[in-house]
């Protein structure tokens, strides 16, 4: 049973860098797509961007100028940078495995997001 | 970019059955995901690809997906499954890759 564990900073003052890691542990990174996800008190899910087992990437235009997700298979976790913070990024931050995959056609497999880590809160306070 | 909408809230006596809806374009077209939310925890995956539930799931939580509109029911509602529910569907044709509902919060009276 694969299961997720973050690490990283939660408290951050405006302008800083976000950093998160998360632990892989037992389980492959190959076939599935490593994300993440935050949450705004009170709010809905948000979805960050994610890296596959080769280590493409792909990033939610929102974030786009100012996120970076990297893979360290040796080690058997991924990160997240979210740099120059603002108060808006106060959120609770989750790492997740996602199982899917496009194919062509408009065909595809779509078994979830299945695994989760414990989530991070993390807070932008000057 | 693609929308999903769902009610704000619903409530319902245990014991019967809740329905939750999630609207957006053709999503008959994609294929729809159901995660529950307690407070401070993660999301768990209740109903994947439409109606398909992952081991450990009871059967008592079922998905349906047509049209315009997909449909969480959850029978013979407990009280444990008091939470809020999101929605999720991927968008090949769009960057915003990830696509949440706006959740719904379930109230068991």
């Amino acid at each position: 049973q694969v299961q997720l564990q973050q690490r990283g900073a939660g408290l951050l003052k405006p302008s800083e860098t976000l950093s998160l890691t998360c632990g892989v542990h037992g389980g492959s990174f190959s076939g599935y797509y490593w994300t993440w996800i935050r949450q705004s008190p009170g709010k809905g899910l948000e979805w960050i961007g994610e890296i596959n087992h080769s280590g493409r990437t792909k990033y939610n235009p929102s974030f786009k100028s100012r996120v970076t997700i990297s893979l360290d298979t040796s080690n058997n976790q991924f990160s997240l940078n979210l740099s120059s913070v603002t108060a808006a990024d106060t959120a609770a931050y989750y790492c997740a495995r996602a199982s899917y995959d496009f194919w062509s056609g408009g065909t595809g497999y779509y078994y979830g997001v299945d695994v989760w880590g414990q989530g991070t809160t993390v807070t932008v306070s000057s | 970019s693609y929308v999903l909408t769902q009610p704000l809230s619903v409530s319902v006596a245990p014991g019967q059955t809740a329905r939750i809806t999630c609207g957006g374009n053709n999503i008959g077209r994609k294929s729809v995901q159901w995660y529950q939310q307690k407070p401070g925890q993660a999301p768990v995956l209740v109903v994947y690809d439409d109606s398909d539930r992952p081991s450990g799931i009871p059967e008592r939580f079922s998905g349906s997906n047509s049209g315009n509109t997909a449909t969480l029911t959850i029978s013979r509602v407990e009280a444990g499954d008091e939470a809020d529910y999101y929605c999720q569907v991927w968008d090949r044709t769009s960057d915003h890759l990830y696509v949440f509902g706006t959740g719904t919060k379930v109230t068991v009276l």
